[in-house]
């Protein structure tokens, strides 16, 4: 079946540095690929998607490119803020319209 | 439009007793998802509908879970005996069949003393 496998936490930074989450896919066919933050005490909401190869989805200034070849959607930031301290989900929807979620990766960023 | 609701947002019961989840998806969607969310297993998907109907139920751990979802606005989540390892987080999510974006509610947090 399908699955995610994302980078484990937690991961702690320091304000304004480069944040990369991994993020890696078992699929067939091709699936709809997103990344989704969970803030404290809240439910999931998308953060960005991409839905087919090569494809950019980007929001708040984060960004992740849907790479086929590497089986990849890496969640990038290139200066993160405290309160981008969250938990992040990288998840899939195959061809059978299910969703497929990675185990999350907390990310605490100290001023 | 409101979101997806969720009701009860807490819930504490003791062991033994019927626990009834409640959601309202977005008016309009047509799959809802039901996912647990604990510390140690994470985000697990339990059951997921389309059109109202039961398409995978493969997550949900035991008999003792049982879901509904009556009419396009409603689902419920039941869990009877309940036991204190059920505690969590329960989100419901509802997303459109030609929109890949799913809509998450806000949680039940549920405690089993």
């Amino acid at each position: 079946g399908d699955s995610v496998t994302q980078m484990e936490g937690p991961v702690t930074l320091s304000e304004e540095a480069f944040l990369t989450i991994n993020c890696t896919y078992t699929a067939t066919g091709y699936p709809s690929l997103f990344w989704y933050v969970q803030y404290p005490g809240e439910g999931l909401q998308l953060l960005l998607k991409a839905t087919k190869a090569d494809d950019k989805g980007s929001n708040k200034g984060f960004e992740a490119t849907y790479r086929k070849e590497t089986t990849s959607f890496h969640l990038e930031k290139g200066s993160v803020q405290v309160s981008d301290s969250a938990v992040y989900f990288c998840a899939l929807i195959g061809n059978a319209g299910k969703s497929t979620f990675g185990d999350g990766t907390t990310l605490t960023v100290k001023p | 439009d409101a979101g997806v609701i969720q009701s009860p947002r807490h819930e504490v019961t003791e062991m033994g007793q019927e626990v009834t989840l409640r959601c309202k998806p977005i008016s309009g969607h047509d799959y809802l998802f039901w996912y647990r969310q604990t510390m140690m297993r994470g985000l697990e998907l339990l059951i997921y509908f389309n059109n109202n109907v039961p398409i995978d139920d493969s997550g949900m751990p035991e008999d003792r879970f049982s879901a509904k979802m009556p009419n396009a606005s409603f689902s419920t989540l039941k869990i009877q005996p309940s036991e204190p390892r059920d505690s969590a987080v329960y989100f419901c999510a509802s997303r459109l069949l030609d929109r890949n974006e799913q809509f998450f509610g806000p949680g039940t947090r549920l405690t089993v003393l």
